[in-house]
């Protein structure tokens, strides 16, 4: 079965250092999705891409956080610099036309 | 805006226990409606669905039941097994977005 892949699986940086999260969706959906999940919430998203175009990114934090899927395959989330409040689950998801989304496994980011 | 109100946790039963996680939500339109599990250190998985008003989604014998009049979506269980524990989480889709917004989560833990 197909799957979204998502790496590293877990990261623990100091505030302040600039990280970044890769994924690369389920070959052939063209709409990609990474979501926020704070501990104890529910997800939300930061960005939607279709192909390699932003679709909606405002509640991205635009001043720390970027977003690119540059061949509108897979996808790279750079925080720079990383604050303490930053600490979350980072989710990606793809689908395609008719069909939900396929999460991936997430990215646990710890700040420190 | 779109939201999502689930019943806080955590909730705690014995297994065969009869279970039931409240949802209910705010939509314009007409939305689509959902019920994800996320076991611990994984990614969210599509437990049910439905996508029109008294639509029952159901899988693993989880059931849910789509009720326009009272804006709910709530999870039932009759028989809940110990590796059900897991959190989950309500959420809608809505509008040409295809964006998916999510309730808080419920822990459910479940005792042999």
């Amino acid at each position: 079965e197909a799957e979204v892949a998502q790496s590293p699986r877990y990261k623990i940086t100091e505030k302040s250092q600039a990280v970044a999260f890769w994924c690369d969706p389920i070959s052939g959906h063209a709409t990609l999705y990474w979501y926020r999940q704070i501990l104890g919430q529910g997800p939300e998203l930061l960005v939607q891409f279709q192909d390699e175009s932003v679709v909606d990114d405002s509640q991205l934090p635009k001043d720390r956080f970027s977003a690119e899927r540059l061949k509108g395959v897979d996808s790279t989330l750079k925080i720079q610099p990383a604050e303490l409040g930053d600490s979350a689950m980072y989710l990606c998801a793809s689908s395609s036309p008719g069909t939900l989304g396929i999460f991936g496994p997430g990215t646990r980011l710890t700040v420190l | 805006g779109d939201s999502v109100t689930q019943m806080e946790g955590p909730v705690t039963l014995s297994e065969e226990a009869f279970l039931t996680i409240n949802c209910t939500y705010t939509a314009t339109g007409y939305p689509s409606l959902f019920w994800y599990v996320q076991y611990p250190g994984e990614g969210l998985q599509l437990l049910l669905k439905a996508t029109k008003a008294d639509d029952k989604g159901s899988n693993k014998g989880f059931e849910a039941t789509y009720r326009k009049e009272t804006t709910s979506f709530h999870l039932e269980k009759g028989s809940v097994q110990v590796s059900d524990s897991a959190v989950y989480f309500c959420a809608l889709l809505s509008g040409s977005a295809r964006q998916l917004t999510f309730g808080s989560g419920t822990q459910l833990t479940v005792l042999p």
